[in-house]
């Protein structure tokens, strides 16, 4: 079955960078994607990754897929405070639609 | 673009009340999903459309939850005789519906608590 699993807590010095991790169960797993979320507010995407890839980079954010391992991981250069969120991974099986989540990765940047 | 939007954004209810949620995708989008999210977890996926078809169901929706989406435009979510187990965030999402490449993008979610 699918099972999505993260690291609960993650904490960090601003302008270190930080490294959010990852794994899945679901060999099929296609789409990968890592989703932001504020306290009180919806899910903002942040990025994401298809399998025929092993990284992806996109501004201070690179995306890093080991499929043989199914481990997924997200790491954010320069963290800031405005960073402080909570992070999930959310995985999608081709020919369905559904998401996928873990149950997040919380980010806590200090000044 | 405005994004997803969702409305009411809180939504206090008593036990066996019903209650309906609204959902307004992004505009054009032909996809429309919708998610619940418990405390601490992340979200679960309850249901989707395309256009105005149900296409997928979770087993997480219950009869005493229905969704419809008659235009292939908003949506609606009803819960009916609400239970305390139904406090959650319930959370809309829209894609294009022209690729099988394509990303969700959510809305800020209504947040329900049964009393």
């Amino acid at each position: 079955g699918e099972d999505v699993e993260q690291s609960l807590f993650l904490s960090v010095r601003e302008g270190d960078s930080s490294v959010i991790n990852c794994t899945y169960t679901d060999s099929s797993s296609t789409y990968l994607y890592w989703y932001k979320q504020e306290p009180g507010a919806g899910l903002q995407l942040l990025t994401y990754i298809f399998s025929n890839m092993d990284m992806k980079q996109d501004q201070r954010l690179t995306v890093l897929l080991n499929k043989k391992d199914k481990h997924l991981s997200l790491r954010i250069a320069d963290t800031q405070t405005g960073d402080s969120a909570i992070y999930f991974c959310a995985e999608r099986n081709t020919g369905f639609q559904k998401l996928v989540f873990g149950t997040g990765t919380r980010l806590l940047v200090s000044p | 673009d405005t994004g997803v939007s969702q409305n009411p954004r809180h939504k206090i209810t008593k036990r066996g009340q019903n209650v309906t949620f609204r959902c307004d995708p992004i505009s054009e989008h032909n996809r429309l999903y919708w998610y619940r999210q418990t405390l601490g977890q992340g979200p679960e996926f309850l249901t989707y459309f395309q256009n105005e078809a149900q296409l997928e169901k979770s087993r997480l929706l219950s009869d005493r939850f229905s969704a419809e989406r008659p235009k292939g435009s908003f949506s609606t979510l009803e819960i009916q005789r609400t239970e305390q187990g139904d406090s959650a965030m319930y959370l809309c999402a829209s894609s294009p519906g022209l690729d099988k490449r394509e990303t969700q993008y959510f809305g800020p979610g209504t947040r329900l608590l049964v009393l």
